[in-house]
This record gives structure tokens, sequence and C-alpha cells, in this order.
């Protein structure tokens, strides 16, 4: 099974400065049309989470453009631009390469809180 | 716009079968895919499953042989039945709607519903 592994657990960030989430996966994710199929979402408190990036960097309707997704193979990076106090949350890294006859697959999350 | 709404009993003795609704509104069920997603307290997503636009179903292979997903198109419903509970399986569970690209994952989230294992 592939295995999603998201740094930093906790990210401490001041308000106005820049925020990166690495996500790792085990195995690359280039899929057989070339494309790697890794979705990032948000999940704000006491809210249900919220795709805000797919394949890699396409980001979804109404997604602020202050996130930013990169990254190929294994190595995927979500950039937030400037750190707004409604990005408080914890983030999750999905694979869907590996499927079927797999899983989606999430990394454990990433806690964004204000300094 | 779409929307998905959750039902279900918020308490589950251990031993049963928990079984939950996810009701859709502003789409069509009969088409694309239609997922369930757990989240056990303080803790990460899971995905549970999925029924596609066909019937066909996909299950995540570490609770594949206690799972039924199900579908309703005459109501727009689908359904998870997840058998033999335990308190492990204690978790808020969301529905959702899969990306018309099915490797996208999952566009459209429900708020979610508690369910608690628990005699």
């Amino acid at each position: 099974d592939v295995v999603m592994t998201q740094s930093p657990l906790s990210l401490p960030v001041t308000l106005g400065q820049p925020a990166s989430i690495s996500c790792r996966s085990s195995q690359s994710l280039v899929y057989s049309d070339g494309n790697s199929y890794l979705n990032w979402f948000q999940q704000r408190p006491g809210q249900s989470p919220r795709r805000l990036i797919y394949k890699v960097s396409n980001r979804d309707s109404g997604v602020p453009d202050r996130f930013s997704g990169s990254g190929s193979g294994t190595d995927f990076i979500l950039k937030i631009s400037r750190v707004e106090a409604e990005d408080v949350g914890v983030y999750y890294c999905m694979q869907g390469t590996h499927w079927p006859p797999g899983t989606y697959t999430f990394g454990q999350g990433t806690k964004l809180e204000i300094k | 716009q779409v929307q998905l709404q959750e039902s279900g009993p918020g308490l589950v003795k251990p031993s049963e079968t928990l079984s939950l609704t996810c009701t859709v509104s502003g789409d069509f069920i009969s088409s694309q895919y239609w997922n369930w997603i757990r989240q056990p307290p303080g803790k990460g997503l899971e995905w549970i499953g999925y029924i596609s636009y066909s019937g066909s179903t996909n299950y995540n292979v570490s609770l594949k042989s206690r799972i039924t997903i199900s579908v309703d198109t005459s109501k727009n419903q689908f359904f998870l039945r997840l058998r033999s509970v335990t308190a492990a399986d204690t978790a808020v569970y969301y529905c959702a709607r899969g990306d018309e690209t099915v490797f996208n994952g999952m566009d459209v989230w429900g708020k979610g519903t508690t369910v608690t294992v628990s005699s």
C-alpha cells in the first residue's frame, strides 16, 4: 500500500507570513497517463474537509490564489503565500493514483496555527 | 449547488450494524462516484469506500469484509452498512461526491455525522 507522509505535523505561522507543507509518498504518483493524482484538503476547526487542490497544482473553484501546489513523483508541497486567520486548520494530502484496486490514501494531517 | 446530508443513529451497540444514509441534492446520484469517509475522534481521515454511477463498488481493503455501500437512485440517496462494529468504529462519518475524474478524489463533502459505538 502507498503511504503518505506529511511534514511538519504542526506548523505555527505568523499572520501574513508564508507557510509550506510537505507530502511524500512511498511510491511514485505518476499514473500511466502522465498525471500525478495528488490532492490537498483543508479542514477548518469543527468543519468538514474541503478540497483545495487536485492533480498536484489545480486549485478548486473559490480557493484563494495564495494557495498553490507543486511537486512530482514522490514529493509534493502545498504553499500558502501569506497566511490569514481563516487558514487555521488541518491540511491533508491524498493520493488517487494507485487505485483501484487499492484505496485513496490520506497523509496524517498538518495542523496550522497562528503564532 | 450540490449538497450532501448524512443521517443515521448516533449510537450503535458493539457487534451490531451501523447504518447511515447520505441524501444528495443538486445533483443526480446516477452520475459520478459517491464516497464514505470517516474520522475517529482527534485523528485523521480514512476512506471507507465508494459506489459508482454504474453501481459498482470499491472498498477499503481493511474494512472490505464488513462493508456494504448501496444506492437508491429513486430517492437520490446512498447508504453505508458496517457490520460487527467495535469501539474502534467510533468516528465522524462523512459522505462525499467523487470528482468526475475518479483519481481526483472528493470534491463536495457533507457536514458529517457522529457515530459512537458503546453499550
